[in-house]
């Protein structure tokens, strides 16, 4: 079982419309988590960071919260574009010597006009 | 924008063939990682670097092998290609100072087709 899930595994949506993206992990000990959006054939582009004590963080239309003690975070996209069509991908790092990326397996999102 | 390049980017090739990715960053960066991706797919770890003459392997078992003597180049090898080997392979660079501790920046990524 990976220790970074995330829901749903795909998603078609408007353009204009919001959406949410969820991650549930299990990784312990926790440093900080990361989401990414990787487009098709690209390679993954870092979205927003979050350490333990921050629990929400926006970086244009796109807001991530952090709910360190159920172990869950979000990723909400604001008024939807064609470009934002996508995986965005949910990256918790472990707080120790390696510090390891675990990598959930992404949410497809689809915009459509 | 991050400042790493893979070449090629696409490669279509025959079994047994032996063939090196390359990576390269111009940050300076002193850590470089290969990560093996098949679609829809998470990103596995197969090599990882800490510096010049440092190569660890990752999460994911892999027949590849990489070297790094210059900080700013990290190739990955494949001896003999196999149509198991088909995937797409990402390399990443991170700094260990500075306030993005360990943020890892993406190359574009190399999709191997091994017939």
């Amino acid at each position: 079982k990976n220790q970074v899930e995330q829901s749903p595994q795909s998603l078609i949506i408007l353009e204009g419309k919001n959406c949410t993206l969820q991650c549930n992990y299990t990784v312990s000990p926790f440093s900080n988590l990361r989401w990414y959006k990787q487009d098709t054939g690209r390679g993954p582009v870092s979205l927003t960071i979050m350490t333990f004590s921050e629990n929400t963080k926006s970086n244009g239309r796109y807001t991530a919260t952090l709910d360190a003690d159920t172990k869950q975070s979000s990723l909400h996209i604001t008024a939807s574009q064609l470009s934002d069509s996508a995986s965005y991908i949910c990256v918790v790092i472990r707080m120790d010597s390696s510090y390891k990326l675990i990598f959930g397996s992404g949410t497809r999102l689809l915009v459509r006009p | 924008e991050a400042d790493i390049y893979q070449t090629p980017r696409y490669l279509v090739i025959g079994t047994g063939k032996k063939i090196t990715l390359e990576c390269s960053q111009t940050m300076g960066h002193d850590k470089m990682y290969w990560y093996q991706q098949d679609p829809g797919m998470e990103l596995h770890l197969i090599h990882y670097s800490y510096g010049v003459n440092s190569t660890e392997k990752g999460d994911l078992s892999s027949e590849s092998t990489v070297s790094r003597i210059r900080t700013e180049h990290f190739p990955l090898t494949l001896e003999s290609a196999r149509p198991s080997h088909t995937s797409q392979y990402l390399c990443a660079s991170s700094d260990s100072t500075g306030s993005h501790y360990n943020e890892q920046f993406f190359g574009p990524g190399t999709r191997l087709t091994v017939l």
